[in-house]
C-alpha cells in the first residue's frame, strides 16, 4: 500500500526565514510521481511540482526548492525568505499506479 | 484558460435530504477524479471518472454515494440520504488523457463545503 508521511502538523516562522517541509513515502511501484500542492486559507488546492521517480535532481522555482532522494523516500520542499503570503496548508502526495495518495499535511504560519 | 470549475461553493442540506455537487473539468480535460476532505485531514480519493465511464470507485462508500460523468455536461457527484458525518470539503480534479492517469498533473477545484444540520 502506498504510504505519504508528513511527521511536522504544524511549523511557525518569522518572515524571511527558511523553511522545509519533510515528506516522507512508501511504495512498491518502480515507476512513481511525487506531488506538492498548497491550500491557502481560502480553501483550493494550488499545483506546485510533479517530480517521476526516475528524476532525483533537485528543482528551483524562485523561492520554492525541492530535495528528492529516493534512498531515503524523501521528497522535501523548502521556501526561502519566507512570506506571509506563504501561510497555508502544504500536502505531499504520491502517485503510482493507483490513485494519489496524499499526506495529512503540514500547516505553516509566517509571522510578520 | 479557466481552471477547474466546481458549484455550489457551499452547500447545506439536513439529515435525509440529497446533495448534488458538480464539476466542470479544465478545457481540454477526459478525466476527472473526486476527493473528500475531512477537517484536519488530507484529502481521500472517491472515485475516477472519463466521460460515460467511472473507471474506479475504490474510495467511495458502497451506499447513498453515486458519480457520473456524462457525455455533455459536468461532472456529478451525489449524497443520498446525507448524514452528519458527511460534512466535508469535496474536490474535484482534472488531468489530461494518459495511459497512466493517475500520474499526470491534477489541477484541482476550489471544492465544495457540504455541511450537514
Amino acid at each position: 500500500a502506498q504510504k505519504v508521511t508528513q511527521a511536522q502538523t504544524e511549523i511557525s516562522v518569522v518572515e524571511k526565514e527558511d523553511v522545509t517541509l519533510d515528506c516522507v513515502y512508501e511504495t512498491r511501484d518502480t515507476t512513481y510521481y511525487l506531488f506538492w500542492y498548497k491550500q491557502p486559507p481560502s480553501g483550493e488546492l494550488v499545483f506546485l511540482i510533479r517530480r517521476n521517480s526516475f528524476d532525483e535532481q533537485n528543482e528551483i522555482s524562485g523561492r520554492y526548492s525541492w530535495n528528492f532522494q529516493k534512498s531515503t523516500s524523501s521528497f522535501n520542499f523548502t521556501i526561502t525568505a519566507s512570506q506571509v503570503v506563504d501561510s497555508a496548508v502544504y500536502f505531499c502526495a504520491l502517485a503510482g499506479n493507483t490513485p494519489l495518495v496524499f499526506g495529512k499535511g503540514t500547516r505553516l504560519s509566517v509571522i510578520a | 484558460n479557466a481552471g477547474v470549475m466546481q458549484n455550489p461553493r457551499h452547500l447545506v442540506r439536513r439529515r435525509g435530504q440529497e446533495a448534488r455537487l458538480r464539476c466542470s473539468p479544465m478545457k481540454g480535460h477526459s478525466h476527472v477524479y473526486w476527493y473528500r476532505q475531512l477537517p484536519e485531514e488530507g484529502l481521500k480519493f472517491m472515485v475516477y471518472l472519463q466521460k460515460e465511464n467511472i473507471i474506479d470507485e475504490s474510495g467511495m462508500p458502497k451506499e447513498r454515494f453515486s458519480a457520473e460523468f456524462p457525455k455533455e455536461g459536468p461532472s456529478i457527484l451525489r449524497i443520498q440520504q446525507v448524514v452528519r458525518g458527511d460534512s466535508a470539503a469535496y474536490f474535484c480534479a482534472s488531468s489530461l488523457a494518459s495511459g497512466t492517469p493517475y500520474q499526470e498533473t491534477q489541477y484541482f477545484g476550489p471544492g465544495t463545503r457540504l455541511l450537514v444540520l
